[in-house]
Order: C-alpha cells, then structure tokens, then sequence
C-alpha cells in the first residue's frame, strides 16, 4: 500500500506563480524525499528532509515537515515552463531501506 | 545520475514468455530496487537487493523473481508474462553516502501482447 498521497492529484498555473503541492503518510518515518518526473523520464531527486527538520530550502523550492500531522509540502515559487512535471512525495519507515511512494501531483506550468 | 543503465529500454512480448530486465550500475551501491509505475498507483515496490544474494519482496512480488549474482547487476525476470504486467519498470539505488537518497534509472517499457 502507498504510505504517502500527494494532494492535488493535478496543478495547472501561470508561469511565475507559485505551486504549492501536499504529501500526507501514515507511519512514523526516517526522511522524507521529493522526486520529479518529466515525461517519459526517470524520477530525479529534488530534496531529502529529515523527520527532526521543520523546514529546507532548495533554490526555488521549499519544503516543510510537520511530523504530528505526517504532513509535508512543497513548494516551488516563481515557476517556469521546464517545472511541468509529476512530483512524488517518497517516505521510509525507521528502520527500512525502501521508500513507498504516492501516485503523484502532475503540475502543468501555463506560458 | 548514479550510474545506473536499464536494458532493454524498450520491450514487446508475448504472453506467457519469460521476460528478463537488466539493471547495471556503476558506483558499488548496496541496496538495489526494481519498481513499477502504472497510472493512479505511483511507483510499486516489486523486490529489492540489500547485497550479493541478498533480496527480498516488494509490495507487488507476485509473478516476479530477481537475482543478484554481483554487485553491479540486478535481474528482474517476468516467469511467464502477463498482460498486467504492462507497465514501466524503474531500477533504482540507495546512495547512502546522500542520506539514503535513491536514484533512478531512465524505465524500461514492457509490453504484453
């Protein structure tokens, strides 16, 4: 079973404004990883955020932790065309080596 | 990129036929993954490799078996293909020295026919 669900499943927005997206999971985890995938790509890996982090940053992307919600979001500020992408929210469990996966929030930046 | 190569990249079969998909890396990583992703499911778990010999299920095992003979390379091999088991499949590795970061490779696409 997927332990993490990103909200919305689907994002359309101008280019320039900012795209926020949610991860939600259901166990206690380690880290906490956003990954994107272009079309017809692999998924690359944007960002880790440990389970003792509240916030990170990552050049136009931020990301939050909120672990008594086992929430996160991420945000990307002053999109562009080349942000048109899925974005994954990923999660390992203590003590576990795989990551589980959500279905996915697919984000289409408007010119 | 962590070094990682699918073969084939692209695949057409029969059902029934045995399929056999390779992942090859590079950078002496230990811990191996084969996932697949379908529309609304996201990526699913099918085995993972925790060394030489060493591997286990995933979430979505059924009809599928890996083997890893060597450090470099991890097998996914379809027995006996299903047309359910059309879907892209990702091979991926944990970098370690990254926090457990894992990285992918570019999908094989399957097709049974």
């Amino acid at each position: 079973s997927q332990q993490g669900e990103e909200d919305p499943q689907a994002l359309s927005i101008q280019e320039g404004e900012n795209a926020t997206m949610n991860c939600s999971y259901k166990t206690s985890i380690n880290n906490l990883q956003w990954y994107r995938q272009n079309s017809g790509r692999g998924l690359v890996h944007l960002i880790l955020i440990r389970s003792n982090e509240r916030e990170k940053h990552s050049g136009r992307l931020r990301v939050t932790l909120d672990t008594s919600k086992k929430s996160s979001s991420l945000l990307i500020t002053a999109s562009r065309a080349a942000d048109t992408a899925s974005y994954f929210c990923a999660t390992d469990a203590i003590s576990d080596y795989k990551l589980s996966f959500g279905a996915g929030t697919t984000v289409t930046v408007r010119a | 990129d962590a070094g990682i190569t699918q073969s084939p990249r692209h695949k057409v079969t029969e059902t029934g036929t045995p399929v056999t998909l390779r992942c090859h890396q590079t950078e002496n990583h230990r811990y191996m993954y084969w996932y697949r992703q379908d529309p609304g499911h996201g990526l699913r778990l099918i085995h993972y490799s925790y060394g030489v010999k060493d591997t286990d299920k995933g979430e979505v095992s059924d009809g599928y078996s890996v083997s890893r003979s060597k450090t470099e390379d991890f097998l996914l091999t379809l027995e006996s293909a299903t047309s359910s088991q059309t879907s892209v499949y990702f091979c991926a590795v944990t970098a370690q020295s990254s926090g457990n970061t894992i990285y992918f490779g570019e999908g094989s696409w399957l097709t049974v026919v």
